[in-house]
């Protein structure tokens, strides 16, 4: 596609559902980077991947969240069990590859926990 | 790990002025820094990416500095107008050990009134 997509844009759920975020990044990009935007607070890194691979979770807040990336390309980040502070914006962006080249970012998607 | 300031945090302008914003970061160690507007409830748009090896980098009527060894950059708005109205970031992509990610600061806000 022309930019990165993120599915859906805006999700309510409930406490304690599960909920899956996907983000299909520019096609060809090698790195894909998960941020978390909380109303009034900087960007947190959540997670980085090359290729398929992520060479470090640690920047996930708790057990209860993971991503995958198969195929190099499309990620899901799911959350288990959500919690009203999962509440946030969660930001997709990928770039050509890690070192060097612009990263773009999609629009996010708008979670809220009710 | 990667501390990202930026300063100041809000900015209020009348139209026409040129206006400096201004990022510093704590390690130096960094591929490139990368300069972001972000519009309330929209994801972050790329204006500007400056390689570790370059000091300066111009789109139209914005310019971006970078003395990597001190650790700062700063994003020059000429005769500014109501739509750069927005939320700037910036943020410096690691090179080494697990400074491997984009780290940004909080932003600055800024407002240019007509």
């Amino acid at each position: 596609g022309a930019g990165v997509s993120q599915s859906p844009s805006n999700k309510v759920t409930e406490k304690g559902k599960d909920v899956e975020l996907r983000c299909d990044p520019i096609s060809g990009h090698t790195a894909l980077y998960w941020y978390r935007q909380s109303l009034g607070q900087g960007l947190e890194f959540l997670i980085y991947f090359q290729g398929n691979s992520a060479p470090d979770k640690s920047g996930l807040p708790s057990d209860r969240f993971s991503a995958e990336r198969t195929g190099g390309s499309v990620s899901t980040l799911t959350i288990q069990r959500t919690q009203q502070e999962d509440s946030a914006v969660y930001l997709c962006a990928s770039s050509l590859q890690r070192m060097s080249t612009e990263a773009f970012f999609g629009q996010g998607t708008r979670l809220t926990v009710v | 790990k990667q501390e990202v300031t930026q300063i100041p945090a809000a900015l209020s302008v009348p139209e026409g002025e040129n206006l400096v914003l201004n990022c510093s970061f704590t390690d130096s160690a960094i591929y490139n820094l990368q300069w972001f507007r972000q519009d309330p409830g929209k994801g972050l748009t790329s204006l500007l990416l400056i390689q570790s090896s370059q000091r300066e980098q111009t789109s139209g009527r914005l310019n971006a500095s970078l003395d990597k060894s001190s650790g700062r950059s700063t994003l020059y708005i000429a005769a500014s107008q109501p739509g750069d109205s927005a939320t700037y970031l910036c943020a410096p992509l690691g090179s080494g050990g697990s400074n491997y990610k984009l780290t940004f600061g909080k932003g600055t806000l800024l407002t240019v009134n007509p």
